[in-house]
C-alpha cells in the first residue's frame, strides 16, 4: 500500500499556463507538506498544513496555491507557469506538525515547463 | 535562522569499505537532527534522526550518526558499504519547538564501487 502518493508523476506543460499536482495519504496523519526540488537537488520547504489548515507558508510565489479539502488531501494548483517552475515537487506528511516527527515523503511529480 | 552545511557533493566508497558523510549544523536553539536517503526518481526516506535523548543514533540499514554539540557535526556513518547504499544523502535541521520546519542541507551523492 503506498503510503504517500502524487498524480501525476511526470507533467510537461507550455508557459503560461495553469496546472495542479495531487497528494494523497493513507497513514492517518494530520499535517501535510509540499516541498520543491530543483535541478541541483536542493530540497525547500513551500507549504505546510494541520488538519486544513495552512500553517507554513515560506516566501513562495502566489501563484502557488494549495488547497487541503481534508487532512488525507493536499493539493497544489499553479497558475501561469513559468520556466523557473521546472523541478520535482515533493509530498511529505507526518503524524503531527511539530517536535521530532518524521516526515513520510510522495514518490514526486517531475514538473517541465517549455 | 537554521541551517546546514554538508561537505563534499560526492563521495566515492570501494564496497565493504567505511562511509561517512559530513553535516554541520548551525541553529540557536536546540535542534533535531535527520538524516534522509534518497534513491534515484524516488522520494525520500528517513535513515535516523536525533531528538536529544542518545547523541549517539542508529537508523536503517546499518547507518548511523553521532550529534557533537561542540563541534555542531552530526556526521552520518556505516561501517561497510553495499552497493545497495548508492544514493544521494541529505542532512536537516528542526527547531525544537514549534511547527517542524525542516531546512535540508545540498545533500552529498554516495557512489560505491565493487
Amino acid at each position: 500500500d503506498t503510503a504517500v502518493s502524487q498524480t501525476p508523476k511526470y507533467l510537461v506543460t507550455q508557459m503560461g499556463n495553469d496546472k495542479s499536482i495531487k497528494c494523497e495519504q493513507n497513514l492517518g496523519h494530520d499535517t501535510m507538506y509540499w516541498y520543491k526540488q530543483d535541478s541541483k537537488k536542493f530540497l525547500k520547504i513551500m507549504f505546510s498544513y494541520n488538519n486544513k489548515e495552512l500553517i507554513i507558508n515560506e516566501t513562495v510565489p502566489n501563484r502557488f496555491s494549495p488547497k487541503s479539502p481534508d487532512k488525507a488531501h493536499l493539493n497544489l494548483h499553479i497558475n501561469s507557469l513559468e520556466l523557473g517552475d521546472s523541478a520535482v515537487y515533493f509530498c511529505a506528511s507526518s503524524e503531527s506538525p511539530g517536535g521530532p516527527d518524521t516526515q513520510y515523503f510522495g514518490p514526486g511529480t517531475r514538473l517541465t515547463v517549455l | 535562522a537554521q541551517s546546514v552545511t554538508q561537505l563534499g557533493s560526492h563521495v566515492s566508497v570501494s564496497e565493504g569499505a567505511l562511509v561517512l558523510l559530513r553535516c554541520n549544523y548551525s541553529s540557536s536553539v536546540p535542534p533535531y537532527l535527520f538524516w534522509y536517503v534518497q534513491y534515484p526518481n524516488q522520494g525520500l526516506q528517513l535513515l535516523l534522526k536525533y531528538t536529544s535523548a542518545a547523541t549517539l543514533v542508529k537508523g536503517i540499514n546499518g547507518f548511523e550518526a553521532e550529534f557533537k554539540k561542540s563541534e555542531t557535526s552530526f556526521h552520518l556513518t556505516k561501517p561497510s558499504a553495499h552497493m545497495s547504499d548508492a544514493a544521494e544523502y541529505f542532512c536537516a535541521v528542526s527547531k525544537d519547538t514549534g511547527f517542524q520546519k525542516l531546512v535540508f542541507g545540498t545533500g552529498t551523492r554516495l557512489l560505491v564501487s565493487p
